[in-house]
């Protein structure tokens, strides 16, 4: 699997906008998680940029390509998290993880 | 609701054995594919390995195909991954994660995980 690499961390003021971005993903099948310390990551975006039900519009995804994007919108102090990048090699097959952003609202 | 509860985590001497387990409820367990990652403090989540709806195909990470073997039991209802030639950092945070429908490769359920200490 390929290394996905994340900026270590973004911060912006509330209401304002966020890039994170993820090196590496020369992959079609790339999710986000948001991580709050002490529970279980949860799915932002998957298939690049497709959200579950329940998640906010303020959290988009990049179409494919790299480096694949996540822009979060509108920015709250409950979006003070950690976001992971993944993607999925189906040549593989398997998948990996991106190192993390913390991302810190001003 | 869905839920998956992780156990078998415990502390281990390097070059033990350990057998971890996923227990699912709340949704047809033999219809997803499953997933481990772990997670060791400090550092991002580590992909550990995956499996089909069905058993019939794995997904390992490279570096861990050796030593962790994944499997299930969908009688039960359970997700294992068994780890062999433990090492001190393969201490982390274990957790079991569901893979969505269609895009099984999305973990959309997870547990809270379980922790897995080696050391001497």
């Amino acid at each position: 699997q390929s290394m996905l690499t994340q900026p270590p961390s973004v911060s912006a003021a509330p209401g304002q906008k966020v890039s994170i971005s993820c090196s590496g993903t020369d992959s079609d099948y790339v999710s986000w998680y948001q991580h709050f310390p002490e529970t279980a990551p949860k799915l932002l975006i998957y298939a690049n940029n497709k959200r579950p039900s329940g998640i906010p519009d303020r959290f988009s995804g990049s179409e494919r390509g790299t480096p694949a994007t996540l822009v979060i919108t509108g920015l709250q102090t409950a979006d003070e998290a950690v976001y992971y990048c993944a993607a999925w090699y189906p040549t593989v097959p398997a998948g990996a993880f991106g190192g993390g952003t913390k991302v810190t609202v001003l | 609701e869905a839920q998956l509860v992780e156990s078998g985590g415990g502390l281990v001497q390097p070059g033990g054995s350990l057998r971890l387990s996923c227990a699912a409820s709340g949704f047809s367990f033999s219809d997803y594919a499953m997933f481990w990652v772990r997670l060791a403090p400090g550092r991002g989540p580590e992909y550990v390995s995956g499996i089909s709806s069905n058993g019939g195909s794995t997904y390992p990470a490279t570096s861990l195909r050796d030593r962790f073997i994944i499997s299930r039991d969908n009688s039960k209802n359970t997700l294992y991954l068994q780890m062999g030639s433990l090492r001190p950092e393969d201490s982390a945070l274990y957790y079991c994660a569901r893979g969505m429908s269609y895009h099984f490769y999305s973990m959309d359920v997870w547990g809270k995980g379980t922790t897995v200490s080696v050391s001497s």
